[in-house]
């Protein structure tokens, strides 16, 4: 099955850009979706199909996806971007979600 | 405005079934183009998929539970269910409903999630 591999942690300063990567094989084929999960409440979609944002979601969440890994980026950071992040694929040989294991992000 | 809402039993005994309801306001659960959906959470754990059910009535479930997992629906009351056999202290965590969604390719997202219910697997 198809696996994502995320980095346990990223720490970034209010204002700067954070990278969150998430890592799978040729994951460029595949769409990539990020999911935001502040404590205590449910996931939401931030970023869909490598780049595209829901309404609501402010511009300075963006997203990348090359080779081997995508990329969530946040813009001018803020402490209420402190959360994990997921991302996800659909694994088209199993006609399943795959999520990758979570990165928390932390505003220093 | 589509909301989904998981109700249940809070705490649950070894070697027992749990079994989960999701009330969906605003869509009806027979419409197409949906995958309806369980995702759970351990606490400080990741996101881990269980299965899901298509509007056809179609499932799929994650290989690691396939043995112990079921999701059903009821069009009458538009809801969804999740049952869950034989569960011990590793099925302790929150459970999510959630809604799956496509866009431009059949490549499947959770753009809809309810706000989750604790279980607690516990004698």
């Amino acid at each position: 099955s198809y696996v994502l591999t995320q980095a346990p942690s990223v720490a970034v300063a209010p204002g700067k850009t954070a990278r969150i990567p998430c890592g799978g094989d040729n994951i460029e084929r595949k769409s990539v979706q990020w999911y935001q999960q502040r404590p205590g409440q449910a996931p939401v979609v931030v970023i869909y199909y490598d780049s595209d944002r829901p309404s609501g979601i402010p511009e300075r969440f963006s997203g990348s996806n090359s080779g081997n890994s995508a990329t969530l980026i946040i813009s001018r950071v803020e402490a209420g971007d402190e959360a994990d992040y997921y991302c996800q694929v659909w694994d088209a040989s199993q006609d399943r979600p795959v999520f990758g294991g979570g990165t928390k992000l932390t505003v220093l | 405005q589509v909301r989904l809402q998981e109700s249940g039993p809070g705490l649950v005994k070894p070697s027992q079934t749990l079994t989960l309801t999701c009330s969906v306001s605003g869509a009806s659960v027979t419409s197409g183009g949906y995958y309806w959906s369980w995702v759970r959470q351990a606490a400080g754990q990741g996101l881990e998929w269980m299965g899901h059910l298509y509007t056809s009535g179609t499932t799929d479930y994650n290989p690691s539970l396939m043995s112990r997992v079921s999701i059903s629906v009821d069009a009458s009351r538009n809801q969804f269910s999740l049952m869950l056999t034989s569960v011990s202290v590793a099925d302790t965590g929150m459970y999510y409903c959630a809604r799956q969604t496509y866009r431009r390719t059949v490549e499947w997202y959770f753009d809809l999630w309810g706000r989750g219910t604790l279980v607690t697997v516990s004698s």
